[in-house]
């Protein structure tokens, strides 16, 4: 079946350190990929998403590039800052844009001054 | 900036009690959800819903589960019996007809079975 492996946490990083959390899937056909991010005390946000192989999705300093080969979407940030601390959790979502999402565990950042 | 919301933000219930989770979904949404993450484990998706009725469910959502829109603005997910594996962190989200690539996630609910 269909299903995500993140990286395991925790990741301590100081300030302007490089970042890469993996995320490799499994699915069949041409599934949609997500990486969500959750601050404290708050829900889960998306933060950015690739639809079709090669595709790369980007927002606030943050890439990943969806890589049929390899099965993957690993999310990467060239200088993460105390305000990335959070849980960044990885998704799938197969066919039907109202589909369900299938996540993984989710890998807990946490970035020192 | 509109938000799903969920209450109560923790709950500790009696195994064997009914419980009752709370989300108010963006109001100009149509689809909805309800995920749970077990401490430690994967967020698992439970059932999806659209025009009054479930769209899909999984596994999880077996008849001790359901799920309403009791108004115009509400959306309940019931558990009848609760046991002690029903502790977890649950997330609504709610998705809207036409943007229909992002799932907006409430902050969730923390239910501890005793």
């Amino acid at each position: 079946g269909d299903s995500v492996t993140q990286m395991e946490g925790p990741v301590t990083l100081s300030e302007e350190a490089f970042l890469t959390i993996n995320c490799t899937y499994t699915a069949t056909g041409y599934p949609s990929l997500f990486w969500y991010v959750q601050y404290p005390g708050e829900g889960l946000q998306l933060l950015l998403k690739a639809t079709k192989a090669d595709d790369k999705g980007s927002n606030k300093g943050f890439e990943a590039t969806y890589r049929k080969e390899t099965t993957s979407f690993h999310l990467e940030k060239g200088s993460v800052q105390v305000s990335d601390s959070a849980v960044y959790f990885c998704a799938l979502r197969r066919g039907s844009t109202l589909g369900r999402l299938y996540f993984g565990r989710g890998t807990q950042l946490t970035v020192w001054p | 900036e509109p938000e799903v919301t969920q209450t109560p933000s923790h709950q500790v219930t009696q195994m064997g009690q009914e419980v009752i989770l709370r989300c108010v979904p963006i109001s100009n949404h149509l689809y909805f959800y309800w995920y749970r993450q077990i401490l430690g484990q994967k967020v698992e998706f439970l059932v999806s819903f659209y025009n009054n009725e479930i769209s899909e469910k999984s596994e999880i959502f077996d008849d001790q589960f359901s799920v309403e829109r009791p108004d115009g603005s509400n959306f309940t997910l019931k558990i009848r019996s609760t046991k002690l594996e029903d502790s977890a962190m649950y997330f609504c989200a709610s998705t809207h007809e036409r943007t229909q690539e992002t799932q907006y996630f409430g902050p969730g609910t923390r239910l501890l079975v005793l």
